[in-house]
């Protein structure tokens, strides 16, 4: 039972434009949401997060949105750049259970 | 500072071996965690640690899968016998401790079973 999903295998996105990428989740217990960036050959790194008592969180080029009443959220970056074609991970935390439970990934690539 | 440290970062073994992960924490991180990665699932939480005890094995697919951690800075990651459909990505990742969300992933090991 995939509790995150990230319904999108890949995506590509022009160098300069906007890149969107969706998670949806099914427990509504959730706490945060937080997004990981994978590079080939090395381990996921932290991104950005959002607590479910918030509905946007930005820093820099990158926000992300959540949508309680649809439990759907979404990861904006603006201007898109070739280093940030990579695998991103959407991950959901519950403070009861204390872990984390990621989605499938989304391979961004982002073309010249 | 130094990472999360895995080894190996890749390793080929035939069915029926014996294989053995092993990753040391953060310095300091109260918490530990071991995933899996595959096309399919994603990254798959299957066990993890707080203050060097089990706290959640139910992610472990089966009793050929054990972890232990006998100190803070110590984990290992045991699959005996291996099987091909074992082979996928391991990592370890750790955290200051379980109330804190944001989780530091080592590079992870390749795991290929023949």
């Amino acid at each position: 039972d995939q509790q995150v999903k990230q319904n999108s295998p890949s995506l590509s996105v022009q160098e300069g434009r906007i890149s969107i990428l969706n998670c949806d989740y099914t427990n509504s217990m959730f706490d945060y949401f937080l997004w990981y960036k994978k590079y080939p050959a090395e381990g996921p790194t932290f991104l950005i997060s959002i607590s479910s008592i918030k509905d946007k969180n930005e820093d820099g080029r990158f926000t992300v949105f959540l949508n309680k009443s649809a439990k759907h959220l979404s990861l904006h970056i603006v201007p898109s750049q070739p280093g940030d074609s990579a695998v991103y991970f959407c991950a959901a935390y519950t403070g009861t259970a204390s872990k984390l439970t990621f989605g499938t990934g989304t391979r961004l690539q982002v073309t010249l | 500072d130094a990472g999360v440290i895995q080894s190996p970062r890749h390793e080929v073994t035939e069915m029926g071996q014996e294989v053995t992960l092993r990753c040391k924490p953060i310095s300091g991180h109260n918490s530990l965690f071991w995933y899996r990665q595959t096309m399919m699932r994603g990254l798959e939480l299957l066990i993890y640690f707080n203050n060097n005890v089990p706290i959640d094995d139910s992610g472990m697919p089966e009793d050929r899968f054990s972890a232990k951690m006998p100190n803070a800075s110590f984990s290992t990651l045991k699959i005996q016998p291996s099987e091909p459909r074992d082979s996928a990505v391991y990592f370890c990742a750790s955290s200051a401790g379980l109330a804190d969300n944001e989780q530091f992933f080592g590079p992870g090991t390749r795991l290929t079973v023949l």
